[in-house]
């Protein structure tokens, strides 16, 4: 069973800190990496993707990809109260499909 | 990116009875949409593929007679849960391959079924 894991949290961070979300995939074959942010009663937008090793940054967020060890991590810089929402890590095992966590609440508090 | 349009956004219907989610796709001509329900703090779990033209493919335990999906043209997508239960009652989303990377959903549906 291919699975991709999360921390269901909540996660709370003062405003203006660095939030973490970590995620980790048990598939060692999996190819493409997506965060998405999902709020309440809403459907998910996707935030970043990222395929290769290292970080790729995008305005205040940072994804780090780390195949060897199956992690992929989102940083938030300078969280905002609206940046409060479920972070969904989404992986694309090579095929059409995509596996989801079950997201990370993240809460910002002013 | 891709823009997708799905409602109603949400429903409040009667058990027993049917109801038909539909998708369309804005500005990309999708040969396939992705299906997805989600219960409260719960992950996103794909019911069903829909191919434009042909039979969907439905992921294990997804019974294929009580949700019907139908897939006649490239923009539009439509699923209908049939004779509807309480225990169906969740958010139902759709999806889309655009153009870039990663999937583009629909504004989803809330289904809730008394």
């Amino acid at each position: 069973q291919k699975e991709v894991e999360q921390n269901s949290g909540p996660l709370s961070v003062p405003e203006g800190a660095i939030a973490s979300l970590n995620c980790t995939y048990s598939d060692r074959g999996s190819q493409s990496f997506f965060w998405y942010r999902q709020y309440s009663g809403k459907s998910p937008e996707l935030i970043m993707f990222i395929y290769s090793n290292g970080d790729k940054e995008d305005g205040r967020f940072t994804a780090q990809l780390n195949k060897a060890s199956q992690y992929v991590s989102l940083l938030i810089r300078d969280s905002q109260p609206s940046d409060s929402a479920t972070y969904l890590c989404a992986v694309n095992p090579g095929t059409y499909k995509y596996i989801f966590g079950t997201g990370t609440r993240l809460k910002v508090l002013a | 990116g891709a823009v997708v349009s799905q409602h109603p956004s949400w429903v409040i219907c009667k058990s027993g009875t049917s109801v038909k989610i539909e998708c369309r796709s804005l500005d990309f001509q999708a040969t396939t949409m992705f299906w997805y329900r989600q219960f409260p703090k719960q992950s996103l779990m794909l019911m069903a593929t829909s191919n434009e033209g042909s039979k969907a493919t439905y992921e294990q335990g997804v019974e294929k007679d009580k949700f019907l999906i139908n897939h006649a043209s490239l923009t539009l997508s439509t699923l209908t849960v049939t004779s509807a239960h309480p225990e169906d009652s969740s958010f139902y989303i759709c999806s889309e391959r655009g153009l870039g990377s990663g999937y583009t959903f629909g504004s989803g549906t809330r289904l809730t079924v008394v």
